[in-house]
């Protein structure tokens, strides 16, 4: 499918499990970005990264990793999974040139 | 300290009326803002934006004004249509910080037939 997608759509785990989310984009776009929502607020950036191999911090990167090996994938792994980790995530991307990024339809994570 | 604010959670507006939805920002350095739209279930979408070198920017129905000074910006829905009916977030984003946006809390609008 063209454009960018996520994988899973929902997910429960459980506290202390480690999870990965996956987020692939037939685009080739160079940046690529982490978002969370939760209920009632905004995204926060978690991670980005400008390019393959290259990842820097967002406002809340606490418990989670990136890495970007590839150009079209940007996984999510949140190491050791805690209740303040349930919200819904959001992958983007763009190109160096664009303002705007292109969203993913969100994988809702609960952590139980 | 949130630097993109939108302080109306909701509006309700009726069909045919101008929808007006609000944001304000703290960030001088920003100089870029842009709207999202987005549908339950789905993901954000772009909708408009807006350069701080110019003050109003429209596309067909959607018009975005932008007042640096009072570091304010406004989408303008006219006429308002029941599909319009979604969340809408502000975001606002700076040449200085990678160009990564930060974004508002958003409004969800409702545009009743």
């Amino acid at each position: 499918d063209a454009g960018i997608t996520q994988s899973p759509r929902y997910k429960i785990t459980e506290t202390g499990r480690q999870v990965t989310l996956m987020c692939h984009q037939t685009w080739s776009h160079s940046y690529m970005f982490w978002y969370r929502q939760d209920l009632g607020h905004g995204l926060r950036l978690i991670y980005y990264s400008a390019a393959a191999d290259i990842t820097d911090k967002g406002e809340v990167p606490d418990g989670y990793v990136v890495s970007r090996s590839k150009t079209e994938n940007f996984p999510l792994t949140l190491e050791s999974a805690t209740r303040s980790q349930t919200s819904v995530y959001f992958c983007a991307s763009r190109d160096p040139g664009q303002k705007n990024v292109f969203f993913g339809q969100g994988t809702r994570l609960t952590v139980v | 300290d949130q630097q993109v604010k939108q302080n109306s959670p909701s509006l309700s507006v009726q069909e045919g009326r101008i929808s007006i939805l609000n944001c304000d920002y703290t960030n001088s350095m920003f100089d870029y803002f842009l709207w999202y739209k987005k549908y339950p279930a789905e993901g954000p979408t772009f909708l408009i934006s807006i350069s701080s070198i110019k003050d109003k920017n429209e596309d067909g129905r959607f018009t975005v004004f932008l007042n640096k000074s009072a570091k304010h910006l406004s989408l303008h829905i006219v006429p308002s249509q029941p599909g319009d009916s979604a969340v809408y977030f502000c975001a606002a984003s700076a040449e200085t910080n990678a160009g990564k946006s930060t974004f508002g809390d958003g409004t969800t609008l409702t545009v009743k037939p």
